[in-house]
Order: C-alpha cells, then structure tokens, then sequence
C-alpha cells in the first residue's frame, strides 16, 4: 500500500501570501490530520477531517483552516502568511476509529519557508 | 488533559550499548501510547504502540517499550544500539480524554557514538 504522500515537499513564501498543502492519505483511512513542527514549539497539532468534516481542532489563528474531500484527500490552507509561520507541516492518515486501537501514520512533510 | 514528558532533550550512546528513552504521560483514561522515529528531513516513522493489551510492546527494528501504569511511563529501550539509530524520538500519548487527538512530547535526539 502506498503511504501519506504530502505536495509540494518545499514551498517559499513572503509575508503576506498564502499557500496551500496538499496531503493523499493512505487508501482506505478515512481521516486526515495535520501537525506544524518547529524548533520551538515542537509538534502542534492543527485539525482533524473526517468525511469532509473537521472534528478536531488545535489552538491555531483562524487563518489556518483546512478541508477534506469525498475522497478522503486534505487540504490546508494558511492565509496571510507571518515569518512564524515557517514550519514542516506534517500530514497523517488513520482508520478514524474513536477507540485506543486508531494508529496515525505520517507522510514526510511540507518544507514552509516565509521570508 | 493528557500530556506528555520526555525527560531527556538528548541523548548520547556509544554503538553497541543500551539505549534508554524516557517518557511519562498523564491521562484520566485509559490511553494509547506510541513512540515514532523521525530522521532528518523525514516524516514520522511509527516505532512501536501500546493499546492495553500486553505491557512489554515490541517493535521495529529492535526497539521495545514496557507500559508500567503505576508509574505512568513508558520509556523506549534497545539493547544495542546502531549508527542508523541516531535521529530523533517522539512520544504521544492518545485517547478519550484527548477526544483521540495525538498529543506528542518534545522529543528527545538521540546521538550515537561510533
């Protein structure tokens, strides 16, 4: 089975733009998570979609937001980008079970540079 | 709220010795608790996790993990440690109390020495 394949793998950006990831879960999970990392802060969860609904959400600013499609693929979107805002932007995929026994698996991330 | 510690920020071993990561969580539920491995410029690897079933959770590539709920740990172990080991580690704890969010430590880089 093919794994969370994320795009671009790179991105750079100026202040003020916004941008757009891209991220393919693993077939047949049906939930789509995303994560920023960044030396300081570490990993930080930002939301969870399942069935095109979002059903968690992190302490992140409003212009982070993100969507799911009918085919489970994700996007995320930040708008009106800040220098703190660059990060690696992880992608994960799991089943969606509401139980102990849900695994998420990472695909390699988003490289986000803003100068 | 669940959270979690890892104790150490670095770590550093020779080749061929033990390895010890520390993890301690805090969770009102019964939680699940992984370890991933991430290498440099690399996503998440899953390494191992722990679902209540067995206490002592084995592993890829040699590692394992011993829940011990009376101690509220669950610190990562490998007897012999290899060059391709060096990266860095991440403990998450997940669950109900979390509404099955995955809640990550801040992860601790383990250096090993040839």
């Amino acid at each position: 089975k093919a794994g969370v394949t994320q795009t671009p793998r790179y991105l750079i950006k100026t202040r003020g733009q916004q941008v757009t990831l891209s991220c393919s879960p693993i077939s047949g999970h049906r939930s789509v998570s995303w994560y920023q990392q960044t030396p300081g802060q570490g990993l930080q969860f930002l939301f969870e979609y399942f069935s095109e609904t979002q059903r968690n959400k992190g302490n992140f600013p409003g212009r982070f937001s993100g969507r799911q499609f009918s085919n489970s693929r994700s996007e995320m979107n930040v708008s009106t980008l800040e220098l703190g805002d660059s990060a690696l932007y992880l992608c994960a995929s799991s089943l969606a079970e509401r139980s102990n026994t849900d695994t998420q698996y990472f695909g390699p991330g988003t490289r986000l540079t803003v100068l | 709220a669940q959270s979690v510690t890892q104790l150490d920020s670095h770590v550093s071993v020779s080749e061929g010795t033990p390895v010890l990561l520390r993890c301690n969580y805090s969770s009102s539920y019964s939680p699940s608790l992984f370890w991933y491995v991430q290498h440099p410029n690399k996503g998440l690897q899953l390494l191992l996790k722990y679902t209540s079933a067995a206490t002592l959770v084995k592993g890829i590539n040699g590692f394992e993990a011993e829940f011990k709920k009376s101690e509220t740990s669950f610190h990562l172990t490998k007897p012999s440690a290899h060059m391709s080991d060096a990266a860095e580690y991440f403990c998450g704890v997940s669950g109900f109390d979390s509404s099955y969010k995955l809640i990550f430590g801040s992860g601790t880089r383990l250096l090993v020495r040839p």
